[in-house]
């Protein structure tokens, strides 16, 4: 069964640090990956997918993400975080099942 | 909100009562699924479908039964509500494989 594993549960960073958010999955064949975000009192919106292609995918906001298959990872970056980027950060993984399952999300709060 | 109604936005329940949580697009989506939306847990899968009349179960199905029986609705019935299922529900829709999904506002339950 597929399953994600988010490692960081927590983190503070300062206006303009560089972020990277932690994303492991554990499926053995083709997957579907995406980030997805939930802004405080929001519902959750997609960030960035990879589907196929080009391993590095970018999504709104400035953020990008890294697929790198070997690892089973699809990490989360931004170079410089912002204020407004404050929120949960959920990674989710589809396999060749209909099942869109989640990670426990990764909330980040950014100070000024 | 993404083409996604759900209703109620707040719900209290006493343990044992029913209710049915509403979900309905407007987008003629085939896809369409139910999470709860736990601290610490992530979103956890209930239940699913990819298609009128047809669904299936998600990670955490006991307690909850579904119906599809027209593209745009999909209610989510809590037949004998415990304080386990104190959660926020969403709702979402996709219209294909890999199923981008587009969420609800979501339904704030809790069971007293």
């Amino acid at each position: 069964a597929q399953s994600v594993s988010q490692h960081n549960h927590h983190v503070i960073l300062s206006e303009a640090a560089s972020l990277e958010l932690g994303c492991n999955y554990s499926y053995g064949g083709t997957v579907n990956l995406f980030w997805y975000v939930q802004y405080p009192g929001q519902h959750l919106q997609l960030l960035l997918k990879y589907f196929s292609g080009d391993p590095l995918v970018k999504g709104i906001k400035g953020f990008e993400a890294e697929f790198i298959k070997s690892k089973f990872s699809f990490n989360l970056r931004k170079p410089s975080v912002q204020w407004s980027d404050t929120a949960e950060y959920f990674c989710a993984v589809m396999g060749n099942t209909d099942k869109l399952i989640f990670g426990t999300g990764t909330r980040l709060q950014v100070f000024p | 909100n993404a083409g996604v109604t759900q209703t109620p936005k707040f719900q209290v329940l006493k343990t044992g009562q029913s209710m049915t949580l509403q979900c309905a697009q407007d987008m003629n989506h085939e896809y369409m699924s139910w999470y709860r939306q736990d601290p610490g847990m992530g979103l956890r899968l209930i239940h699913y479908s990819v298609g009128a009349g047809i669904t299936d179960q998600g990670e955490v199905p006991n307690g909850y039964n579904v119906s599809r029986s027209t593209t745009e609705d999909f209610p989510l019935r809590l037949l004998s509500a415990a304080p386990s299922q104190t959660s926020v529900y969403f709702c979402a829709r996709s219209d294909r494989r890999p199923y981008e999904q587009y969420f609800g506002p979501g339904t704030r339950l809790t069971v007293t």
